[in-house]
């Protein structure tokens, strides 16, 4: 039992460049969350889904996609990435919205 | 916007002593609030979960919320130095800026 796995663990990235954050996660979680956490910043929220099938904004959404593969996967897509999106990214998922959250190991990403 | 606020800190208190942690929050709507704790360059664990009016304990640990006041406080008892870390508060899914916590020996 893994628990909430994400990929990669550390990423550089030059401006424009476009990739994908996989999350996953074990625990047969309705709902999962992608934050982004800076200094002095606490964790805000980018997107969330409530449950497979659906995606809402959250807080910080503009310049990120994200993909509910399935029950298992969220994803969370940069296409054009700029240096303000240098941060540390977390997935998270929980049972149902309100529950407690899981968090996976965290992303950290550079932006050049 | 919904708003969840906390001193950021750094809070420190020496060991044996009794660490208190505060949160307000703005949206009336909330029914579920959580404390987790965060080691530096870890990810967020949850320390409590608490979703009524009053308190709740778990070992050194207690939680207590005001619905009235719209505030969510943490009382940790006779800290650790490993208690030392940032501690986040949430209401639902919005989190706080999260207050630092160092205890001395």
């Amino acid at each position: 039992n893994a628990g909430v796995t994400q990929t990669p663990k550390f990423q550089v990235l030059k401006t424009g460049q476009s990739m994908t954050l996989q999350c996953a996660q074990d625990m047969n979680h309705n709902s999962m969350y992608w934050y982004r956490q800076d200094p002095g910043m606490g964790l805000r929220l980018i997107y969330y889904s409530a449950s497979e099938g659906t995606t809402d904004k959250g807080e910080v959404p503009n310049g990120y996609n994200v993909s509910r593969l399935n029950k298992r996967e969220f994803s969370l897509r940069l296409e054009s990435a700029a240096p303000s999106q240098t941060s540390v990214y977390f997935c998270a998922s929980s049972f149902a919205r309100g529950d407690t959250q899981y968090f996976g190991p965290g992303t950290r990403l550079t932006v050049l | 916007q919904k708003e969840v606020e906390q001193n950021s800190g750094p809070l420190s208190v020496p060991e044996g002593a009794i660490a208190s942690l505060n949160c307000t929050y703005s949206d009336r709507g909330s029914q579920s609030f959580f404390w987790y704790r965060q080691y530096s360059g870890k990810s967020p664990e949850l320390i409590m979960s608490i979703y009524s009016n009053g308190d709740k304990e778990d070992g050194r640990f207690t939680a207590q919320l005001n619905k009235a006041s719209q505030y969510v406080s943490l009382l940790i008892r006779d800290s650790q130095p490993s208690d030392s870390a940032t501690y986040l508060c949430a209401g639902g899914r919005i989190f706080g800026t999260g207050t630092r916590l160092q205890v001395f020996p």
